[in-house]
C-alpha cells in the first residue's frame, strides 16, 4: 500500500545537528514533489520545506531557512532534512507528506500521503 | 508568517451540522483557491479531507465540505458522527516567504 516511513528522530543538544529520512514505497516516489511539515507537542503543524520531484527546486519556511537543508534520491524512493543548529523550539514530530495529484494536477497546500512521524526533541 | 486563525474549539450533537472557520488575509486565503483541510486524531498524522477549497478526496465522505468567503475558508460537517471528534486544521498557499501556511487547529467535540 502506498506508504510513508520515517527515521533518525532522537534527543540532541542545543545547536546539535540531525538528519531525517523518509522511505516512500506503493507509488512512484519521483513524480511527486514532497514535503516536512512539523507539529510541537500539543501544538499545530507547521510546513517546513519542500522539494521538486527531481530535486531542483526546494523553498523553505522562514523558521528554518538557513539551517536545513531538504534532499531526495529517487534511486533509493527516499526524502532527508539535514537539519543544524538546533533549537529547542525545534523540538516536535517531524512528518514527510506527499503534495496531492489527481490525474494531471496537483494541488498547492494539499498533502495526501503522511508519515507516521519520527520525534525531535533538542534538550541539553 | 502567522498562522491562519480558526476557533480553538467547536462542538455538537450527534447530527447536527458544525462550521469551522480560518480567517487569513488577502495574500493566502483571500488570493488563492488553495485551501485544504485536515482532521487529525491524536497521536495519529493528518488526513486530508478537502483540498481547493470546495473538493473532496477519494473516499472523503460527502459529510464534510468546504467553501470560502473573502479571506475566510470554512468546513462544514453534516450529521455530525462520533467518530469525527477530532483536531482539525486549515492550510493555505500564500505569497509571503513562506509559502503554505496552516491554521492554529480546531478541537471539535461531538457532545
Amino acid at each position: 500500500q502506498v506508504q510513508l516511513v520515517e527515521s533518525g528522530g532522537g534527543l540532541v543538544k542545543p545547536g546539535g545537528s540531525l538528519i531525517l529520512s523518509c522511505a516512500g514505497s506503493g507509488f512512484i516516489f519521483s513524480n511527486y514533489y514532497m514535503s516536512w511539515i512539523r507539529q510541537a507537542p500539543g501544538k499545530g503543524l507547521e510546513w517546513l520545506s519542500y522539494i521538486s520531484t527531481g530535486g531542483s527546486y526546494t523553498d523553505y519556511a522562514d523558521s528554518v531557512k538557513g539551517r536545513f537543508t531538504i534532499s531526495r534520491d529517487n534511486a533509493f524512493n527516499s526524502l532527508y532534512l539535514q537539519m543544524n543548529s538546533l533549537r529547542v523550539e525545534d523540538t516536535a514530530v517531524y512528518y514527510c507528506a506527499r503534495r496531492f495529484c489527481s490525474g494531471a494536477s496537483c494541488y498547492p497546500a494539499a498533502f495526501d500521503v503522511w508519515g507516521q512521524g519520527t520525534m525531535v526533541t533538542v534538550s541539553s | 508568517q502567522s498562522a491562519l486563525t480558526q476557533p480553538a474549539s467547536v462542538s455538537g450533537s450527534p447530527g447536527q451540522s458544525i462550521t469551522i472557520s480560518c480567517t487569513g488575509t488577502s495574500s493566502d486565503v483571500g488570493g488563492y483557491n488553495y485551501v485544504s483541510w485536515y482532521q487529525q486524531h491524536p497521536g495519529k498524522a493528518p488526513k486530508l479531507m478537502i483540498y481547493e477549497v470546495t473538493h473532496r478526496p477519494s473516499g472523503i465522505s460527502d459529510r464534510f465540505s468546504g467553501s470560502k468567503s473573502g479571506n475566510t475558508a470554512s468546513l462544514t460537517i453534516s450529521g455530525l458522527q462520533a467518530e469525527d471528534e477530532a483536531d482539525y486544521y486549515c492550510s493555505s498557499y500564500t505569497s509571503s516567504t513562506t509559502p503554505f501556511v496552516f491554521g492554529a487547529g480546531t478541537k471539535v467535540t461531538v457532545l
